[in-house]
């Protein structure tokens, strides 16, 4: 049962232009996603979280979007740059279980071209 | 700022052998955690550790996997015996307390090939 879903395996994008990465999750009890990121030979790195209070959040040139009612958030990287090539994994936290026990989705990896 | 430590980065084995992976996290994280990566699938969480106790270990297959965290710093988790399943990045992470969602260090893992 995969709670977390990036249906996306890859995606390919120009440098200077908008990268998108989607999400999507059935547990209704989560209640803070987070994005990372991960590149080859390295752990993933945390890049950006929202809490499900929230419908928005921005960090520089990432912004996360949150439609709990579509049980659905996106990633926007704005504008995008090579050294953004990497594997982007969502996660989500709650529904009753520990802090810290994330429950990932697949990844996706974004490859963006000069 | 030292990050997570983990070691071996590689390590071959044949099924049915044993194996042990070593982690050291973040100096005065008090929470540590084991993070099981299967090739095309993201990280799926084994057991989380709060100090020296064990907070979760619903998904640690304790059959055959066993991990400690001796005097609440280092952890070390073993495979006893490996099947070829257990192919995967195992990858340890922490963070400071672990009493509300905060943001998770991880290291660079270790890759395990069971043959």
């Amino acid at each position: 049962d995969q709670q977390v879903k990036q249906n996306s395996p890859s995606l390919s994008v120009q440098e200077g232009r908008i990268s998108i990465l989607n999400c999507d999750y059935t547990n209704s009890m989560f209640d803070y996603f987070l994005w990372y990121k991960k590149y080859p030979a390295e752990g993933p790195t945390f890049l950006i979280s929202i809490s499900s209070i929230k419908d928005k959040n921005e960090d520089g040139r990432f912004t996360v979007f949150l439609n709990k009612s579509a049980k659905h958030l996106s990633l926007h990287i704005v504008p995008s740059q090579p050294g953004d090539s990497a594997v982007y994994f969502c996660a989500a936290s709650g529904g009753g279980t520990s802090y810290g026990k994330l429950t990932f989705g697949q990844g996706t990896i974004l490859t963006v071209h000069p | 700022e030292a990050g997570v430590a983990q070691s071996p980065r590689y390590k071959i084995i044949e099924k049915r052998q044993s194996v042990a992976f070593w982690c050291n996290p973040i100096s005065g994280h008090a929470t540590l955690y084991w993070y099981q990566q299967i090739l095309g699938q993201g990280p799926k969480l084994l057991i989380q550790f709060q100090n020296n106790g064990v907070v979760d270990d619903s998904q640690l297959p304790k059959d055959r996997f066993s991990a400690e965290r001796l005097k609440g710093v280092d952890s070390t988790l073993k495979i006893q015996p490996a099947k070829l399943e257990d192919s995967a990045v195992y990858l340890c992470a922490s963070s400071l307390r672990g009493t509300f969602v905060e943001k998770l260090f991880f290291g660079s893992g270790t890759q395990l090939s069971v043959l």
